[in-house]
């Protein structure tokens, strides 16, 4: 099956930092790629949807100026949460599609655990 | 707010059992389920998709059911084992709302040798 890596896996940083979180299709060609988010015992919460050289999409509640995306590449976006603090403290996972659709299959990566001090 | 339900949500079970939980989604504006089985340290993997009503799913020992009129998803694990031990994810699509899907919080399944 498609696979999809995220990196890093863990990353722990200071109030005010930003942090870069990757997502890779590592073998095809993702056209669309999704961002998450999940609280404990919540469930994956949509963040944004970006397809390669646009915008991303945001979903409503989510500040794309705090949450930048980047999807310059067929296999490569990328997440920046610029300014973290404490309450961005979460799990963030991103997943890949080659199309687009409804019975397309979202191919996921392994996730993010970020904790802000 | 479209919400999709899972439950239980969580299930304990002795190895060779047979198991199942439920999906429920609001049945107006449906256009898709997937289900998709996750692993601790891992990523989630896709198990199926369905979209039409009465569609039955399976894979190996897994089957999955849908009833888009009533709104609810069965999934079905049939002689569990130890391996089968994850959290079980349905996400569902609504029409609208491109590719984005909607996550239940999960069913998490532990079975025991």
């Amino acid at each position: 099956g498609a696979v999809v890596s995220q990196h890093p896996s863990r990353v722990i940083c200071k109030s005010g930092t930003s942090v870069k979180i990757e997502c890779r299709s590592l073998d095809f060609q993702a056209t669309t790629m999704f961002w998450y988010r999940q609280f404990p015992k919540q469930s994956l919460m949509l963040m944004a949807t970006s397809n390669e050289g646009s915008k991303a999409t945001y979903e409503q509640g989510v500040e794309k100026d705090k949450f930048l995306i980047n999807h310059a590449s067929l296999t490569l976006s990328t997440l920046t949460v610029t300014s973290a603090h404490p309450e961005d403290s979460s799990f963030y996972i991103c997943s890949a599609s080659d199309s687009g659709g409804a019975l397309v299959t979202q191919y996921f990566g392994p996730g993010t655990r970020l904790l802000v001090l | 707010i479209l919400n999709v339900e899972q439950s239980p949500q969580s299930l304990h079970v002795q190895e060779g059992d047979s198991t199942n939980f439920t999906c429920s989604f609001p049945s107006s504006n449906f256009y898709a389920l997937h289900w998709y089985r996750w692993e601790t340290a891992k990523s989630p993997e896709a198990l199926f998709v369905m979209t039409l009503n009465g569609d039955e799913k399976k894979k190996g020992r897994i089957s999955a059911t849908l009833n888009t009129k009533e709104g609810y998803s069965y999934l079905y694990i049939k002689g569990s084992q130890p391996e089968d031990s994850a959290t079980y994810l349905c996400a569902c699509m609504f029409s609208g709302g491109y590719n984005k899907l909607i996550f239940g919080a999960g069913t998490r399944l532990a079975v025991h040798p």
